[in-house]
């Protein structure tokens, strides 16, 4: 088993969607989890940290629910410049190993 | 503020050939060091990862190493690439419980 799987992609949704990533983790003491953008041919980019009471940042909401050992990722009124892959990444107790999903790959449409 | 500098962006090197691609950060100090692969259209694979000078775990066995010379200093090497080995190839760092921030990135492509 992965020790970070996400959805399969790609989404293909229209602008103004809402669309929702999931994300399972393995390791039950993980400590520190986030949500990366990569743009295509680009480094990974910091979206958003996920938080225990979830968290929402403008479009964007993130809850974690360690019970389950589950991320996920919402956005609301998709833009056409939110077309991009979006990775799932965890971090070990130690806060050493910080291991990235695949990535799901979402296409906004006009 | 935290800067990382990643050489060279993009790279061809035949089979068989040495590789060294070089990964320093500044602004901080004892920062974890990482090293991805990035396979054209796959997720990020964690190859190498240093909590210290000197100290390396590795996570995939492979035909490369990685060395830290220094606190800020994070070196990617092989002594004979394959043509497995092309892909993007991305250093990053962080601190413990904070995010993780990625240099550019080195485009390799083994022929």
């Amino acid at each position: 088993r992965k020790e970070v799987e996400q959805d399969p992609g790609p989404f293909n949704v229209p602008e103004g969607a809402t669309v929702a990533f999931n994300c399972t983790y393995s390791n039950s003491a993980s400590q520190s989890f986030f949500w990366y953008r990569q743009d295509c041919r680009k480094e990974p980019k910091l979206l958003m940290s996920v938080y225990s009471s979830g968290n929402e940042d403008g479009r964007f909401t993130a809850q974690l629910n360690r019970a389950s050992q589950y991320i996920s990722l919402l956005i609301r009124d998709s833009k056409l410049s939110d077309s991009a892959t979006y990775l799932c990444v965890v971090s070990n107790t130690g806060g050493f190993k910080t291991i990235f999903g695949a990535g799901t790959r979402l296409f906004v449409k006009a | 503020s935290q800067t990382i500098h990643q050489w060279p962006a993009t790279l061809v090197q035949p089979v068989g050939s040495p590789l060294s691609l070089e990964c320093t950060v500044e602004g901080t100090s004892n920062p974890n060091l990482y090293w991805y692969r990035q396979a054209a259209g796959r997720g990020l694979q964690l190859l190498f990862y240093s909590v210290g000078i000197g100290q390396i775990s590795s996570e995939v066995p492979q035909n490369l190493s990685a060395s830290r010379p220094q606190d800020r200093q994070f070196i990617l090497s092989s002594k004979k690439l394959l043509l497995s080995d092309s892909g993007f190839y991305l250093c990053a760092w962080r601190l413990r419980g904070t995010e993780a921030f990625f240099g550019q990135g080195t485009r390799l492509t083994v022929v």
